[in-house]
């Protein structure tokens, strides 16, 4: 299975800072297949961004997701106070569909 | 709007079964795959296994394969998932989640908890 590696663990930033995560994959993943999920404590995870770099319906455009092949990135730009929360990558190109570990934002 | 409904949170014995509802409203039931995904306290998000809503085609993660099931009932638009012979390290939030067709979960239900202790 494809082993998502997410860094670093935890992020300490202040707000309208930039928040820069990653995601490495073990083998090279289509673009077509890379997702990021936010999850804010005691919630569900929600859809930020598929298709490595497509945003959902009703993410903000501070919300930037990119890369190929094994190395994604996720950017939020000047961070808002409800971002604060914990990102997963997720690809969903070969099965099983795998998450990554998740990093943690928080508040510096 | 779309929304997926769980089942109540659940307190079982090691050894037993337990079964979440999935009720989904707001989207034609069928048009979407449904998925399962854990989560241990503290711990990340565990995809569990696929159903699609329009055939029998399922997929199940390794781990789960013998101990878990996966079904729909499309009449009533929500989806099921068995997990037999619980295990302490079963305890978690078990989540349901509508996938597109490209595969992204883009809907999920709050959750329900599920213990395991004697």
């Amino acid at each position: 299975e494809i082993v998502l590696t997410q860094s670093p663990g935890t992020l300490s930033l202040s707000p309208g800072e930039r928040a820069t995560l990653s995601c490495r994959a073990s083998q090279t993943i289509s673009i077509t297949y890379l997702a990021w999920y936010q999850q804010q404590p005691g919630q569900a995870p929600r859809l930020l961004i598929s298709g490595a770099s497509s945003r959902a319906t009703g993410i903000p455009d501070r919300f930037t997701g990119s890369g190929s092949g094994t190395d994604f990135t996720l950017t939020i730009n000047r961070l808002e106070p409800e971002d604060f929360a914990v990102y997963y990558c997720q690809q969903y190109n070969r099965s099983p569909p795998t998450f990554g570990g998740g990093t943690k934002v928080e508040i510096k | 709007q779309v929304q997926l409904v769980q089942s109540g949170p659940e307190v079982k014995k090691p050894g037993a079964s337990v079964r979440i509802s999935c009720k989904a409203s707001g989207y034609t039931f069928s048009s979407y795959g449904i998925s399962w995904v854990r989560q241990a306290p503290g711990q990340g998000l565990e995809w569990m296994a696929w159903t699609s809503t329009s055939n029998d085609i399922k997929n199940y993660a390794r781990k789960f394969q013998g101990r878990l099931s996966v079904t729909v009932e499309t009449s009533t638009s929500t989806a099921y998932m068995d997990l037999r012979d619980l295990r302490s390290d079963d305890r978690a939030v078990y989540y349901c989640a509508r996938d597109r067709p490209s595969g992204e979960s883009d809907y999920w239900g709050r959750g329900t908890l599920v213990t395991v202790s004697s």
